[in-house]
């Protein structure tokens, strides 16, 4: 299958605490995990990416923590602002890594 | 910074015309993808390119949807007829390898069928 899941779909948080989403796959095969922020009316950017060999990687207030086992990945926000309001996509690749499958995303509300 | 460049921005037609989106990508970048990207959803594949041959076309409905990168640069993405349900955000992205990594997306073109 080439399911990726998000959870949850909304998210809101007060300033200046943590955020974290959980993304799940299905094809044990992925080996590259990238996650994107969409703002209102924008296009997607890439925030952070991990590979299958590497079980963590942080920059700044932003990590993102790889379980292949579980198949699952989550995505670590720090200290939130007002600016880290978005939505936020994980994708997983699929099809011997040729192409990403992306999930539906999670809408990240960050209250001042 | 280099971006991918697409057009136009917003574009309204009528059902049973003919649209066209435009996209440049980042130069040098072999691979392009062209998604559709539906409200509230994540976006999803519709055609991938290296250089100037298809790599995966197994999402496009090629009943009315096309796809070219003649010369493995800009591509241009067909709907003919257009249809109510094809209402959406077209996004371009490109990446300089192969494979999935570091795709670069651009600002897409909205797309509204009356």
């Amino acid at each position: 299958g080439e399911n990726v899941e998000q959870h949850p779909s909304t998210l809101s948080v007060q300033e200046g605490d943590s955020a974290v989403i959980k993304c799940t796959y299905s094809d044990s095969a992925s080996n590259y995990f990238p996650w994107y922020k969409q703002e209102l009316g924008k296009r997607p950017q890439l925030i952070i990416d991990i590979r299958s060999n590497v079980g963590e990687k942080k920059d700044q207030r932003i990590a993102v923590t790889l379980n292949k086992t579980a198949k699952h990945f989550s995505l670590h926000i720090t200290e939130t602002q007002p600016e880290d309001s978005a939505v936020y996509f994980c994708a997983a690749s699929i099809k011997g890594n040729n192409r990403l499958a992306f999930g539906k995303g999670n809408q990240v509300v960050v209250i001042p | 910074e280099a971006e991918v460049a697409q057009s136009p921005r917003y574009k309204i037609t009528e059902k049973s015309q003919a649209v066209a989106f435009w996209c440049d990508p980042i130069s040098g970048h072999a691979t392009l993808y062209w998604y559709r990207q539906i409200l509230g959803q994540g976006p999803e594949l519709l055609v991938q390119f290296q250089d100037e041959s298809v790599v995966d076309d197994s999402q496009l409905p090629k009943d009315r949807f096309s796809a070219e990168r003649l010369k493995g640069v800009d591509s241009t993405l067909k709907i003919q007829p257009a249809e109510l349900g094809d209402s959406a955000m077209y996004l371009c992205a490109s990446s300089s390898y192969r494979g999935p990594e570091t795709q670069y997306f651009g600002p897409g073109t909205r797309l509204l069928v009356l």
